[in-house]
């Protein structure tokens, strides 16, 4: 069965410091990816997304991602924190059904 | 539309009513879905509609649940006899049916049964 699992409900940084969000995955076919980001009382915004194209791939606000299939992992990371950042972060994963299968999510708290 | 809409954004509601939510998929996406986000539970798959295909409705936790979609657009989402469990925020996404492109979602519904 495919899953995805995010280290940590809760992380914390300091402004300019670097984020890492952890997400791992289990999947029996090359999976898509996404990151998706919630501000409070809003829906989920598309950070970025892995399609097999890149490795590396670049989002919006900054925020980038590494497919490690050796790994099976697809952290997030942006190298210097905003105080704007802070939000709910989700990893998911497509299934062969076209369902988005979510992380149970990873709350980023920015300290000034 | 330019994003997904759903309203109402905000409903409060007593044990035991019906309740019924909507959403406004983007214009020429082939695809809506339904998800629940309630504390402790994350994000929970609801129901699919795919074009004119059958909808996939194994997220349903109850019969109590039910979704309809018109015209390949605009759909539904109903619970019927609602129960404090069904406290949560409900969020449509609606894609263009392929599945490199993710989902857009729509703002969600908060749901409170009291």
């Amino acid at each position: 069965a495919q899953s995805v699992t995010q280290l940590g409900s809760h992380v914390s940084v300091s402004e300019g410091a670097l984020v890492l969000l952890r997400c791992n995955y289990s999947s029996s076919v090359p999976p898509y990816l996404f990151w998706y980001v919630q501000y409070p009382n809003q829906g989920l915004q598309l950070l970025l997304k892995y399609t097999s194209a890149a490795t590396l791939v670049k989002g919006i606000n900054g925020f980038e991602a590494e497919f490690k299939k050796s790994e099976t992992s697809f952290h997030l990371t942006k190298p210097s924190a905003h105080m704007s950042d802070a939000a709910e972060y989700f990893c998911a994963l497509m299934d062969s059904s076209y369902k988005l299968i979510f992380g149970s999510g990873t709350r980023l708290l920015v300290r000034p | 539309g330019a994003g997904v809409s759903q309203s109402p954004s905000n409903k409060v509601t007593e044990k035991g009513k019906d309740v019924e939510l909507r959403c406004d998929p983007i214009s020429g996406h082939t695809a809506l879905y339904w998800y629940r986000q309630s504390l402790g539970q994350g994000l929970e798959f609801l129901i699919y509609f795919q074009g004119n295909s059958a909808p996939d409705k194994s997220g349903l936790p109850s019969d109590r649940f039910s979704a309809e979609r018109t015209g390949g657009s605009v759909s539904t989402l109903t619970i019927q006899r609602t129960q404090q469990e069904d406290s949560a925020v409900y969020l449509c996404a609606s894609s263009p049916g392929t599945a490199e492109y993710g989902y857009t979602f729509g703002s969600g519904t908060r749901l409170t049964v009291v």
